[in-house]
């Protein structure tokens, strides 16, 4: 079973659609839960992240893990064409100088105007 | 807005040639981050680094890798044999207190091996 795996997309959503986006993960050692936004040819600029179970709002983000299941999910409300982009989810076990980050393979969301 | 910054953003080079990407992190930060990304797959974690030396490498991460922090501001990676394989865009990342939901990226450089 991979470390982490991620809906494979791609989503195409009309204009003020609430979007689902969904993780799944193995290593019961996640503690740190991120998801980032990668624009074509940009580096991954970070969203929200959670620590352990429980939700997170940001504006029109909510953020949810649920260790129990291993599943974690990013919903986007009143979604903007300015959403469209790559999101990716990382977790992480740890902190401090051993924090590397593992990542979903990233899905691809597009919102049409 | 304080940034990681990248050059080049894209090299070409022939396979057995050396190559050295270079990375500004953001200038309070104190832990810094190698991540590849093959085109279509996971952004992989290659190595992190702090006071000057390795804290953890990946498998990816073998003898012809290595990084260095030659001044107070740079950080580079270089590969010593490039191979057909390591074509790939390659993150910088950087953090100021190693926090893992604070890792900044830079832009990436695309390295395309022939």
């Amino acid at each position: 079973q991979k470390e982490v795996e991620q809906d494979p997309g791609p989503l195409s959503v009309p204009e003020g659609a609430i979007v689902s986006l969904n993780c799944t993960y193995s290593n019961s050692a996640f503690q740190y839960f991120m998801w980032y936004r990668q624009y074509s040819r940009k580096g991954p600029e970070l969203l929200m992240y959670t620590y352990s179970s429980g939700n997170k709002e940001d504006g029109r983000f909510t953020a949810q893990v649920d260790k129990s299941s291993k599943y974690i999910s990013l919903f986007i409300r009143d979604s903007q064409p300015s959403d469209s982009a790559t999101y990716l989810c990382a977790m992480s076990a740890l902190t401090g100088a051993n924090s590397k980050l593992t990542f979903g393979k990233g899905i691809t969301l597009s919102v049409r105007p | 807005e304080p940034e990681v910054t990248q050059t080049p953003s894209h090299q070409v080079t022939q396979m057995g040639q050396e190559v050295i990407l270079r990375c500004v992190p953001i200038s309070n930060h104190l832990y810094f981050y190698w991540y590849r990304q093959i085109l279509g797959q996971k952004v992989e974690f290659l190595v992190s680094f702090y006071n000057n030396e390795i804290s953890e490498k990946s498998e990816i991460f073998d003898d012809q890798f290595s990084v260095e922090r030659p001044d107070g501001s740079n950080f580079t990676l270089k590969i010593r044999s490039t191979k057909l394989e390591d074509s790939a865009m390659y993150f910088c990342a950087s953090s100021v207190r190693g926090q893992s939901y604070e890792q900044y990226f830079g832009p990436g450089t695309r390295l395309t091996v022939t």
